[in-house]
């Protein structure tokens, strides 16, 4: 059973077109952070959430916090083909004694065609 | 900076064989992970350190695994013996602690090893 639960696993849609993607716990976070890997390179850092019901806007991407600090949601307007790539949301346990440590998602895979 | 520098990108060996992954981090990280990625399993933490002294190691799969870091700017993983089933990309990651312990940094990662094991 996966802590983080990220949904969808596959997302293949046409340039110009909107998406969301989840990420979802029973457990509270003291943060969250949105990465993006493309192939053969490592996972890159996005945006780190760590109040509940904050929101971040990066140009075309925007990152919600859930109130009780347990989802996520990244929402992607008109993406475009550059946006290909593998999304993870990234979690530190509220309360946890491993300081630094991070739980990742399975990943969103994201196809945007042209 | 250089990144967090991996070796080597590429590793394929035969099962049995010995196989050691390097991990340089970014100089004056005090934080260094090791991650497995399959797509099976997505991103897993192995083992990670701080001030190279292991903090949690309890996602090394079994004693064939084994990780070091011997001083703050070099850390290897190694397999002994390697199983098909240990193919995967190795990542390494750093990052440094945010003043007041508040929070989580950013880790950044390395390029990855693709391992294969035959």
């Amino acid at each position: 059973t996966q802590l983080l639960e990220q949904s969808p696993q596959f997302l293949s849609i046409q340039e110009g077109e909107n998406l969301t993607v989840y990420c979802n716990s029973s457990s509270v976070f003291s943060s969250l952070q949105w990465y993006r890997q493309e192939p053969g390179e490592g996972p890159v850092l996005l945006v780190t959430v760590v109040t509940g019901g904050e929101v971040k806007k990066l140009k075309r991407l925007t990152f919600q916090f859930g109130d009780a600090r347990k989802d996520s949601s990244l929402h992607i307007t008109a993406a475009q083909p550059g946006d290909t790539g593998l999304y993870l949301c990234a979690g530190a346990l509220a309360g946890g004694t491993s300081y630094g440590k991070l739980t990742f998602g399975q990943g969103t895979i994201l196809t945007v065609h042209p | 900076d250089a990144g967090v520098i991996q070796s080597p990108r590429h590793e394929v060996t035969e099962m049995g064989q010995e196989v050691t992954l390097r991990c340089k981090p970014i100089s004056g990280h005090d934080y260094l992970f090791w991650y497995r990625q399959t797509m099976m399993r997505g991103l897993e933490l192995l083992i990670y350190f701080n001030n190279n002294v292991p903090i949690d190691d309890s996602g090394m799969p079994e004693d064939r695994f084994s990780a070091k870091m011997p001083n703050a700017s070099f850390s290897t993983l190694k397999i002994q013996p390697s199983e098909p089933r240990d193919s995967a990309v190795y990542f390494c990651a750093s990052s440094f602690a945010l003043a007041g312990g508040i929070g989580t940094d950013t880790q950044y990662f390395g390029p990855g090893t693709r391992l294969t094991v035959l």
